[in-house]
């Protein structure tokens, strides 16, 4: 019944080592998004795909990087991630927008602890 | 001053009491949304909001499109209920989500 699936749940890596994060959706959904959340803060948009278009926020550090290979499968790259970057990291789906307000569909999230 | 404003930012309540966690936004919106996050988990959404109002089981949202307010009402509140919520956005125009910063609640038992 799984519907926003996020690998892994828990992920340490060390400072500076390349690190990437997996999402895959059961909903067809056009979109997907990735978020960074830090502790007792709001999730923050580092970007989202409509489609194979990328959309990356103005703010987001060339740090991190998207891939989108199909509809199903999105992943967050972190080529040199520092300690500053860990984060609880979630992904979350929507169906075509254009259609009327669209609700979010978030994954568990994977917690990335930077050693 | 953020786009959408939460209060309370805490809340402590005892088992079986009435909730209500208030937010108030400033931009224009297609959609209000309300999210459950438990802790070190995921988002769950539990309601989506352009007017009136919506009900859940113990859950009731409110929205009022003039004020730019929508309230949040648990009834009976129950230990299990634990966790932030947070209200979000949608812009007209757009289908990004823009946060308010959440209200922990905690009921004790």
């Amino acid at each position: 019944d799984a519907m926003v699936i996020q690998n892994p749940r828990y992920q340490v890596t060390q400072f500076g080592k390349p690190v990437t994060l997996s999402c895959s959706q059961t909903l067809n959904h056009n979109v997907m998004y990735w978020y960074q959340q830090k502790s007792s803060q709001a999730p923050k948009l580092l970007f989202h795909y409509y489609d194979k278009d990328f959309n990356n926020e103005a703010d987001t550090p060339d740090n991190f990087q998207s891939r989108r290979p199909n509809t199903s499968f999105c992943f967050l790259d972190i080529r040199s991630p520092g300690l500053g970057d860990a984060a609880m990291y979630l992904c979350a789906t929507s169906s075509l927008p254009g259609q009327g307000p669209e609700t979010q569909y978030f994954g568990p999230g994977t917690r990335l602890l930077v050693l | 001053k953020n786009e959408v404003e939460q209060s309370p930012q805490n809340l402590t309540a005892q088992e079986g009491e009435f909730i209500t966690i208030n937010c108030s936004y400033s931009v224009g919106i297609s959609a209000l949304h309300w999210l459950q996050q438990h802790p070190g988990g995921g988002i769950v959404s539990l309601f989506m909001l352009s007017s009136g109002k919506k009900k859940h089981g113990r859950l009731i949202a409110t929205i009022n499109i003039q004020e730019k307010h929508s309230s949040l009402h648990i009834t009976a509140s129950h230990p299990r209920d634990s966790a932030v919520y947070i209200c979000a956005v949608a812009t007209s125009g757009t289908y990004k989500y823009i946060f308010g910063t959440g209200t922990r609640l905690k009921v004790l038992a």
